[in-house]
């Protein structure tokens, strides 16, 4: 069965350091999306992104965030100077279609931030 | 925006006893509702969902029901197993551009054996 790849699955980093978290959609979907999950909280959406920009984000989502799909393969999010509150699992997704149906989620991402 | 409600946040129940677990949502435009079973330290899994369209589904033990008067759908789980501990997660879609997932707060399942 066809999976969303993320990597790396922890990443711990220094409070105002930049950090790249990447994600491989699975090849035919359309739709790629990041959500969040702060330890043992709801999982939050972050962004949407669609045919090469941003469809929609939530407030979580301020400059600090960006997404990019540099290669037609890897979806990135990058957060430019990290703080001490973005700790969390962050989990890629994708869709085939705009329709909510098929949504699988990649493995994650555990941020540390120190 | 959308807003979800899940209730309970904890739930024990004995080994061949029935959960429910229930969810109300704010955006009456919303339109799909899936349910999510996530296990420590794993992924968010879909297990089931509904659409808007629909009153019930069901597959195997498990069943979903929706109420679009009311607002408000429930995840049922039959005959439960030690291995359907977990935390169950509902969501709904707005009806909006961006295909976002809306996340109740989250039920802790704990099946006793």
């Amino acid at each position: 069965e066809p999976e969303v790849t993320q990597t790396p699955s922890h990443q711990v980093t220094q409070m105002g350091q930049e950090v790249i978290l990447r994600c491989v959609p699975i090849s035919n979907h359309l739709y790629f999306y990041w959500y969040r999950q702060i330890l043992g909280q709801k999982v939050e959406f972050l962004v949407s992104f669609y045919n090469n920009e941003i469809s929609e984000k939530s407030e979580i989502f301020d400059d600090q965030f960006s997404v990019e799909r540099p290669d037609g393969s890897n979806f990135t999010l990058k957060i430019r100077s990290t703080k001490l509150e973005d700790s969390a699992m962050y989990f890629c997704a994708s869709t085939p279609v705009g329709q909510g149906a098929g949504y699988t989620f990649g493995s994650g991402t555990r941020l540390t931030v120190v | 925006g959308e807003n979800v409600e899940q209730h309970p946040s904890t739930l024990s129940v004995q080994e061949g006893d029935s959960a429910v677990i229930k969810c109300t949502y704010s955006d009456s435009a919303s339109n799909y509702f899936p349910w999510y079973k996530q296990e420590l330290g794993k992924r968010p899994q879909l297990i089931i969902d509904i659409r808007s369209n629909v009153g019930e589904k069901k597959d195997q033990r498990i069943a979903v029901t929706l109420n679009k008067t009311a607002k408000h759908f429930s995840l049922h789980i039959t005959e439960t197993q030690p291995e359907d501990s977990a935390v169950y997660f509902c969501a709904a879609r707005p009806n909006n551009a961006g295909n976002m997932l809306t996340f109740g707060g989250g039920t802790r399942l704990m099946v006793k054996p």
